[in-house]
C-alpha cells in the first residue's frame, strides 16, 4: 500500500535552516513526490517535485531558500534561512494509478 | 498565469446533495488530469477524486458511489457531485490540476469552498 509517513511537528529559529522529511512506504522507494505548503487560513501552494534520484523542479516563483534532495525512501524539503512567513504545514504527495496520496503534514514553528 | 476558482459550497443536511464547481484559466481543463481535495476542519489533505485526460475516472474510498467527478469543456469547468452527504464528509473542498507529462503531481490549487453537512 501506497503511504507516505511525515513528522507531525518541527521547530527551527528565526534565520537557521530546517529539514522536513516524507519517508514512502516499503516497495515504492523509486517514486516521486511533490512538496506543498499551507499558510494559515489560506490553501496549498505547491512548492517542487522531488525524484528519487534527488533531482528536484520548483513551482513559479519558489525562492532559493527551498532546497530538495533523496536518500532511499525518504523525500527532504530543506528551508533555509528561515522566515516568520514560513511557519506553515508542510505536506508531501505522491501518486500511481488512479489514485493520489498524502502524507499527514508537518506542522513547522519559527520560532 | 493559471486560475482556478471554486463555488457550490454551502450548508446542506446530512443525506442531502451538493454540486461544486471550478471554473478554470489560462489552461484547457480538458487535456490535463484535474483532482478534487479536501480538508476536513483542523485535519490534514485527503484526496477525493480524479479525472485522466482520456476521461477515466478514480475515487477515494471513503466517497466511491456517492460523488462523481465530471468536466465540462464548453465552460472550461471541473464538477464534483456529492450525494448521500455524511457530517464526515464536512470539509473545504480544493480543486487542483496536475502537471502531466508523466508527472501527476499538482502544481496549481484553487482556494477552495467550504462544505457544511449538518441538521
Amino acid at each position: 500500500q501506497l503511504v507516505l509517513t511525515q513528522s507531525p511537528s518541527a521547530s527551527a529559529s528565526l534565520g537557521a535552516s530546517v529539514k522536513l522529511t516524507c519517508t514512502l512506504s516499503s516497495g515504492h522507494s523509486s517514486y516521486a513526490i511533490a512538496w506543498h505548503q499551507q499558510q494559515p487560513e489560506k490553501g496549498p501552494r505547491y512548492l517542487m517535485k522531488i525524484n528519487s534520484d534527488g533531482s528536484h523542479t520548483k513551482g513559479d516563483g519558489i525562492p532559493d531558500r527551498f532546497s530538495g534532495s533523496s536518500s532511499g525512501a525518504e523525500r527532504y524539503l530543506t528551508i533555509s534561512s528561515l522566515q516568520s512567513e514560513d511557519e506553515a504545514d508542510y505536506y508531501c504527495q505522491t501518486w500511481g494509478t488512479g489514485i493520489q496520496v498524502f502524507g499527514g503534514g508537518t506542522k513547522l514553528t519559527v520560532l | 498565469e493559471v486560475q482556478l476558482v471554486e463555488s457550490g459550497g454551502g450548508l446542506v443536511q446530512p443525506g442531502g446533495s451538493l454540486r461544486l464547481s471550478c471554473a478554470a484559466s489560462r489552461f484547457t481543463v480538458s487535456t490535463n488530469y484535474m483532482s478534487w481535495v479536501r480538508q476536513a476542519p483542523g485535519k490534514g489533505l485527503e484526496w477525493v477524486s480524479i479525472i485522466y485526460t482520456s476521461g477515466s475516472t478514480f475515487y477515494a474510498d471513503s466517497v466511491k458511489g456517492r460523488f462523481s467527478i465530471s468536466r465540462d469543456s464548453s465552460t472550461n469547468t471541473l464538477y464534483l457531485q456529492m450525494n448521500s452527504l455524511r457530517a464526515e464528509d464536512t470539509a473545504v473542498y480544493y480543486c487542483a490540476k496536475a502537471k502531466g507529462g508523466g508527472s501527476y503531481h499538482f502544481d496549481h490549487w484553487g482556494l477552495g469552498t467550504l462544505v457544511t453537512v449538518s441538521s
